[in-house]
C-alpha cells in the first residue's frame, strides 16, 4: 500500500514568488492535513481538508491555502514568499469517514521549501 | 487550549541501556495523546498512541508510555537502547473534536552512544 506522496521532495524560490505544494494522500483516506516544521518554531498545523472542504485552520496568514481535489488530492499554496517561510511542510493523511475521529495520521516525507 | 511540554530537548544514552523521554501535557479535555519519531530526512513515523483505553500503551520496536492523569505525563520508555532508536521524537496532543489538528511538542533528539 503506497503511503503518502509529497511533490516535490526539494523547492527553491525567491522572495515574493509564490509555490504550490502537492499531497497525494493514501488510498482511501479523505482528510488531508498540512503542518509547517521549522528549528525556530517546531511543527505547527496549517490546515485540514475533508471531502473537498477545509474544516480546521491554524494560525497562518492569509499567504497560505490550500484546496482538496474530489480525489483527496491535496495542494496548499504560498504566495508572496518571505524568507521565514523557509521550512519543512509535511502532509498528513487519515481515514476519516465523516466528523473528526480518532484515527491515525500518516504523514509523508514532506516538501523542503528554501526561500532566498 | 491543549498543549505539550518535552521536558528534555537532547537526551544522550549508551547502547544497551533504557531510555526514558518526559512529556507533560496540558488539556481541558481527555486528550488522545501521541508518540511520533522522525528520523533525518524522513516524514513523521506513529509509534504509539493513548486513547483512553489502556494507561500502559506498547508501541513499535519495544517502545512503550504510560499516560498518568495525576501527574498530567506521557512519559516514553524502552529497556534497551539501539543504535536505530537514534532520532527526533514528538509528543503529541490531539485536538478537541479529533486527530486531524495535532498539536506537537518541541521534541527530543535521542543520542545513542556505542
Amino acid at each position: 500500500k503506497a503511503g503518502v506522496t509529497q511533490t516535490p521532495r526539494y523547492l527553491i524560490k525567491t522572495r515574493g514568488q509564490q509555490v504550490t505544494l502537492s499531497c497525494s494522500p493514501i488510498s482511501g483516506h479523505r482528510s488531508v492535513s498540512w503542518y509547517q516544521q521549522t528549528p525556530g518554531q517546531g511543527l505547527q498545523f496549517l490546515f485540514e481538508y475533508f471531502s473537498e472542504t477545509q474544516r480546521n485552520k491554524g494560525n497562518f496568514p492569509g499567504r497560505f491555502s490550500g484546496r482538496q481535489f474530489s480525489n483527496s488530492r491535496s495542494e496548499m499554496n504560498v504566495s508572496t514568499l518571505e524568507l521565514g517561510d523557509s521550512a519543512l511542510y509535511l502532509c498528513a493523511s487519515s481515514w476519516a469517514k465523516g466528523p473528526p475521529s480518532d484515527t491515525e495520521a500518516f504523514f509523508g516525507q514532506g516538501t523542503r521549501l528554501t526561500v532566498v | 487550549a491543549q498543549s505539550v511540554t518535552q521536558l528534555d530537548s537532547h537526551v544522550s544514552v549508551s547502547e544497551g541501556t533504557p531510555v526514558l523521554l518526559r512529556c507533560n501535557y496540558s488539556s481541558s479535555y481527555s486528550p488522545s495523546l501521541f508518540w511520533y519519531v522522525q528520523h533525518p530526512n524522513k516524514g513523521l513515523q506513529l509509534l504509539l498512541k493513548y486513547t483512553s483505553a489502556a494507561t500502559l500503551v506498547k508501541g513499535i520496536n519495544g517502545f512503550e508510555a504510560e499516560f498518568k492523569k495525576s501527574e498530567t505525563s506521557f512519559h516514553l520508555t524502552k529497556p534497551s537502547a539501539h543504535m536505530s532508536d537514534a532520532a527526533e521524537y514528538f509528543c503529541v496532543v490531539s485536538g478537541r473534536f479529533g486527530n486531524e489538528k495535532l498539536t506537537f511538542g518541541t521534541g527530543t533528539r535521542l543520542t545513542i552512544i556505542p
